[in-house]
């Protein structure tokens, strides 16, 4: 309903596995975003792309790495990562810009669990 | 970029109007006061967005004083439905601002 949809909805994966979280807009947004929520903490961000150009990486360990083909489609590849990273994982899009009233409209998450 | 104050949790009565305040001390003359609601374990929503004054959509009810150093999101009667966090911000997300969602308010609605 939101018009972003993010796959796969909920993930297990190993230490050593290598998986990918896909985000997809269907509103003709120019700016995604990628959020990590643990338990009972903010939502901290992650990953900023406009214009298919990452303009905002908030540190994040390299174990993370985005990839944004286009305007449409957000990815995280995920590898070696910690059980520590085990989240909600939450993509979102906005129009983008230095407009100030720029919203942004999230999709349900992925739940990762990492054993 | 503003930082916000909320506070961190809140509890009403079904049928009550409730209303959670925010401050915003060092708002920029260009920011835009939004206010997001999260249930568990989905991506935040949407509620109203305002510069000044008074905004009121079918959800909610924005109050923003004349200086603008607070907000105050207001829900008519509220039912259980209602009960998730809600988030206040203020600015953008670009160049070298960056939109920061807090811990928020979490409200819970009582039957």
């Amino acid at each position: 309903e939101t018009g972003v949809t993010q796959t796969p909805r909920h993930l297990v994966m190993g230490m050593t596995n290598k998986k990918s979280l896909k985000c997809e807009q269907h509103l003709g947004h120019n700016a995604m975003y990628w959020y990590k929520q643990s338990a009972k903490k903010p939502l901290e961000l992650m990953f900023v792309y406009s214009l298919e150009e990452r303009v905002e990486n908030n540190s994040v360990p390299s174990r993370f790495s985005p990839e944004c083909p286009n305007s449409s489609h957000l990815f995280l590849h995920l590898h070696t990562l910690q059980p520590e990273d085990s989240a909600l994982y939450l993509c979102a899009s906005s129009v983008g810009g230095t407009g100030s009233t720029d919203t942004q409209y999230f999709g349900p998450g992925t739940r990762l669990t990492v054993l | 970029l503003a930082k916000t104050t909320q506070p961190i949790s809140m509890d009403s009565y079904e049928g009550q109007e409730v209303n959670i305040t925010c401050s915003h001390n060092n708002i920029a003359t260009n920011d835009y006061i939004t206010w997001y609601q999260q249930f568990p374990s989905q991506g935040p929503r949407f509620i109203i967005q305002g510069y000044k004054t008074k905004v009121t959509n079918e959800v909610a009810s924005l109050f923003i004083p004349a200086d603008r150093k607070s907000s105050t999101l207001s829900l008519p009667r509220v039912s259980l439905s209602d009960t998730a966090v809600y988030y206040c911000l203020v600015g953008v997300n670009f160049g070298n601002e960056k939109l920061t969602f807090g811990t928020g308010t979490r409200l819970t609605i009582i039957p």
